[in-house]
């Protein structure tokens, strides 16, 4: 079963970093197109961002409001995506969801447990 | 940036009922669109995409219709597992979500 678990989630001042982990487990990671989708507390969700796989280029799309502020990155020897999220805002509070790409482009089709993100003073 | 907007945003039906579920787009997303399901405490899960493919292990009681602006979800007969919030997603252009519809218990 395919499984992915992330990590990295807490409280952190406006201004402030964070980076974000997921793990994949059961999954052909170093060929999957990987993404990040959040959610702010009792609303819906955000795309924040995809990442496509090495063999297909590598690289990063973002959404416009965390655009230059998050960068996403991964590390196929250890199965491992990431999110680094840097001037942070109150408004970057979401639980933030890793997922896989499947079927097309931007559908989601695995997803993570998810990690809470609390910017706050 | 499309916009997705669902309705209704609360649908209150029993067991054994049928659920429609509507999703409008400000613009036509051909038949990029993707339905999910999400439970209170849990990821969402992918029930279809392509506005009519269902993911896989989905059962045959979801459906999906529609193409251009105006989508719909059918659940034919509500399980007792089926009360939950769905999303419509469009990925023509960058994606977005709709805001949700909740099914609940009537």
């Amino acid at each position: 079963e395919v499984q992915l678990v992330e990590s990295g989630g807490g409280l952190v001042e406006p201004g402030g970093s964070l980076r974000l982990s997921c793990t994949v487990s059961e999954f052909p990671f170093n060929i999957a197109w990987m993404s990040w989708v959040r959610q702010a507390p009792g609303k819906g969700l955000e795309w924040v961002g995809r990442i496509k796989s090495k063999t297909d280029g590598g690289t990063m799309d973002y959404a416009a409001p965390v655009k230059g502020r998050f960068t996403i990155s991964r590390d196929d020897s250890k199965s491992t995506l990431y999110l680094q999220m840097n001037s942070l805002k109150t408004e970057d509070t979401a639980v933030y969801y890793c997922t896989s790409i499947g079927y097309s482009d931007y559908y989601f089709d695995n997803w993570g447990q998810g990690t809470l993100v609390t910017v706050s003073s | 940036e499309i916009v997705l907007t669902q309705s209704p945003a609360t649908l209150s039906l029993s067991p054994g009922e049928r659920a429609t579920l509507s999703c409008r787009a400000s613009q036509s997303v051909s038949s990029y669109l993707a339905w999910y399901q999400q439970k209170p405490g849990q990821a969402p899960r992918l029930l279809i995409y392509d506005a009519s493919n269902r993911a896989t292990g989905i059962p045959a009681r979801f459906s999906g219709s529609g193409s251009g602006t105006d989508f719909t979800l059918t659940i034919s007969s509500l399980e007792p597992e089926d009360f939950a919030v769905y999303y419509c997603q469009q990925r023509s252009t960058w994606p977005s979500f709709g805001g949700g519809t909740k099914v609940e218990i009537k």
